[in-house]
């Protein structure tokens, strides 16, 4: 079996401050893992994901993500975050088996502040 | 990317009444696609997977006679709320996953909002 924790709820930054939003996961198996961002009335949509290879992930809008073995984590961080940022972020894993169903996390709502 | 449809994206319907909802792969073809449903403030919780050609396999706890799902072709799926209650007003999401090199990545959905009077 697969979970996700998202460790933080909300995250409230100041407009052109870094953030980091802290997913750590749990598997006893290889996994895949996605960051997904979903805003208002919508549907998700891919920020970046982990499939092998470097531990440094960098997706769209300037985010990156590290995955850490050891920690079981998969971080995401952006240096600088935007008013239009401002949205409810989701950690996901997967086994990545075919036709294998993704794990969410509880989500983690970011809130960009000028 | 790959594109998934839904609709529509709103529905308000009396208690007591059905709603279907379709989700649509536009550009793939998708022989397996994700039913979730969404409550306010909430993670997206998997109702169920739809496989083309053959039933839908139901997580615990949801109602296989309440939400009926069908998969007929390799880009359509439908959810249909049979009998819909004012506590089945939520937002539904489908996903599906393209096969070959981009196994292993879900696109979902816009996301159907259902309230039920």
């Amino acid at each position: 079996a697969q979970s996700v924790t998202q460790l933080d709820s909300q995250v409230p930054v100041f407009e052109e401050a870094p953030v980091e939003l802290r997913c750590n996961y749990s598997s006893s198996v290889s996994v895949y893992l996605f960051w997904y961002v979903q805003y208002p009335n919508q549907g998700l949509q891919l920020l970046l994901k982990y499939l092998s290879g470097s531990t440094l992930v960098k997706g769209i809008n300037g985010f990156v993500a590290y995955f850490n073995k050891s920690q079981t984590s998969f971080h995401l961080r952006k240096p600088t975050v935007h008013i239009s940022d401002t949205a409810e972020y989701f950690c996901a894993v997967s086994d990545g088996t075919r036709g294998s169903r993704l794990t969410f996390g509880e989500g983690t709502q970011l809130t960009v502040n000028p | 990317g790959a594109v998934v449809s839904q609709h529509p994206s709103r529905v308000i319907c009396k208690s007591g009444t059905s709603v279907k909802i379709e989700c649509r792969s536009l550009d793939f073809q998708a022989t397996t696609m994700f039913w979730y449903r969404q409550f306010p403030k909430q993670s997206l919780m998997l109702m169920a997977t739809s496989n083309e050609g053959s039933k839908a396999t139901y997580e615990q706890g949801v109602e296989k006679d309440k939400f009926l799902i069908n998969h007929a072709s390799l880009t359509l799926s439908t959810l249909t709320v049979t009998s819909a209650h004012p506590e089945d007003s939520s937002f539904y999401i489908c996903s599906a996953r393209p096969g070959g090199h981009r196994a292993g990545e879900l696109f979902f959905g816009e996301g159907s909002r259902l309230t039920v009077l």
